[in-house]
């Protein structure tokens, strides 16, 4: 069981480029969570999904964030343009709901850097 | 509101100490709790959980136990180690149309010195 993998591990990028953020979720899991953390806010629920439909997207920061989620193996956070202050650690989870009693699982998460 | 509430750390303890992090929480029912635990460099990983009243979840040495009296889920362990150092969270399901969606506390990060 491979568990959630993200990728890249950590991206170093200038202010003002695009970045994007790329997730695998568990096989069999019909959630994907995305959340960012920070020494200053914590852990921030951005978005969430179920069946590939985003579900809650009220804790993305602004327009310059967007998520997307083409199939069940696959979401992409995308930041564009990238600022200074999106400098975070970004983490993808996902779940089986109910059904798994709703645990999620995380990946290792992409540690960006915006200078 | 519907929250969970954790004692602030940072938390620093020597090797062997007895652990005791506090966690309440507000909701209308009585939602699974959960516990995770992120080691440096990390993602958040699963500790233990409970589903209902009275159940108590453990793991590696960790319990907590799911008050319903004093909507309460702390987490115990009778004698720590260095390797226990990471940040404990605290969670409950929010079933208010957001089926399988956590929500978290803000987290307590226990230092364990030799």
């Amino acid at each position: 069981d491979a568990g959630v993998i993200q990728s890249p591990r950590h991206e170093v990028t200038e202010m003002g480029q695009e970045v994007t953020l790329r997730c695998k979720p568990i096989s069999g899991h019909d959630y994907l969570f995305w959340y960012r953390q920070t020494m200053m806010r914590g852990l921030e629920l951005l978005i969430y999904f179920n069946n590939n439909v985003p579900i809650d997207d009220s804790g993305m920061p602004e327009d310059r964030f967007s998520a997307k989620m083409p199939n069940a193996s696959f979401s992409t956070l995308k930041i564009q343009p990238s600022e200074p202050r999106d400098s975070a650690v970004y983490f993808c989870a996902s779940s089986g709901g109910r059904g798994t009693g709703n645990e999620q699982y995380f990946g290792p998460g992409t540690r960006l850097t915006v200078t | 509101g519907n929250s969970v509430t954790q004692m602030e750390g940072p938390v620093t303890l020597s090797e062997e100490a007895f652990l005791t992090i506090n966690c309440t929480y507000t909701a209308t029912g009585y939602p699974s709790l959960f516990w995770y635990v992120q080691y440096p460099g990390e993602g958040l990983q699963l500790l233990l959980k409970a589903t209902k009243a009275d159940d108590k979840g453990s793991n590696k040495g960790f319990e907590a136990t799911y008050r319903k009296e004093t909507t309460s889920f702390h987490l115990e362990k009778g004698s720590v180690q260095v390797s226990d150092s990471a940040v404990y969270f605290c969670a409950r399901v929010n079933y208010g149309g957001s089926q399988g969606n956590l929500i978290f506390g803000k987290g307590t990060k226990l230092s364990v010195k030799p």
